[in-house]
């Protein structure tokens, strides 16, 4: 099975910072690579799929790179609405999530 | 509009039994990757299985040989028979609908608990 490693665990943030997430994972996946976005107590949404492609209606201020083993999730200006917890998840062999990150405002 | 409504969960002694569904609206299960993931309490996702078009299965390590996953095309619904059940399969169970190249989680249900207790 692919590991995927997400870092930090946790990050506490102010209203307008620049925030960054990383994964890896334990093999190259290509750009096999989803970020999902998650509030308690509801459903995962789906933010970024192929790696960098920005799925319809999420804002611009959240952006993915990278491909291989090394990727990251962007939030350019971080909103109150962004408290959340993310996850990378990758989808080259039978799909495997990160541990998640919890995203905390400050 | 794409619909996945759970059911199913429940409390449920160590050892027994529960199957879950999924009714989907809006697509076809049968030509849909579909799966399951589960998240327990306080806890990140993982995924549980898959049923991809043509009817090829798929399990984590952790459920394979007391999962088994199935879909009823007349009722267009998918399923997650789950036997053997222990206490580390108490959680939230989705599922999921994969589309995309290469896929992704883009549909989800609203989820359905299970809860394995003596």
């Amino acid at each position: 099975d692919i590991q995927m490693t997400q870092s930090p665990s946790s990050l506490s943030a102010s209203v307008g910072d620049r925030v960054t997430i990383t994964c890896r994972a334990s093999q190259s996946i290509g750009n096999s690579l989803n970020w999902y976005q998650q509030k308690p107590g509801k459903v995962p949404k789906l933010l970024i799929s192929a790696a960098s492609s920005l799925q319809s209606g999420v804002p611009s201020r959240f952006s993915g790179s990278g491909s291989g083993t090394d990727f990251s999730l962007t939030i350019s200006s971080l909103q109150p609405e962004d408290f959340a917890t993310y996850y990378c998840q990758q989808s080259y062999s039978s799909p495997t999530f990160g541990q998640g990150t919890k995203v905390e405002i400050k | 509009e794409v619909q996945l409504v759970e059911s199913g969960g429940g409390l449920v002694q160590p050892g027994g039994s529960l199957r879950l569904s999924c009714a989907a609206s809006g697509f076809t299960v049968s030509t849909n990757y579909m799966s399951w993931v589960r998240q327990a309490p306080g806890k990140g996702l993982e995924w549980v299985s898959a049923l991809y078009s043509g009817g090829t299965t798929y399990y984590a390590d952790s459920v394979k040989g007391r999962f088994t996953i199935s879909g009823d095309n007349s009722k267009n619904t998918l399923y997650l028979q789950m036997n053997s059940l222990r206490a580390e399969d108490t959680a939230v169970y989705y599922c999921a609908r994969q589309v995309g190249a290469p896929t992704n989680f883009e549909y989800w249900g609203q989820g359905t608990l299970v809860t394995v207790s003596s």
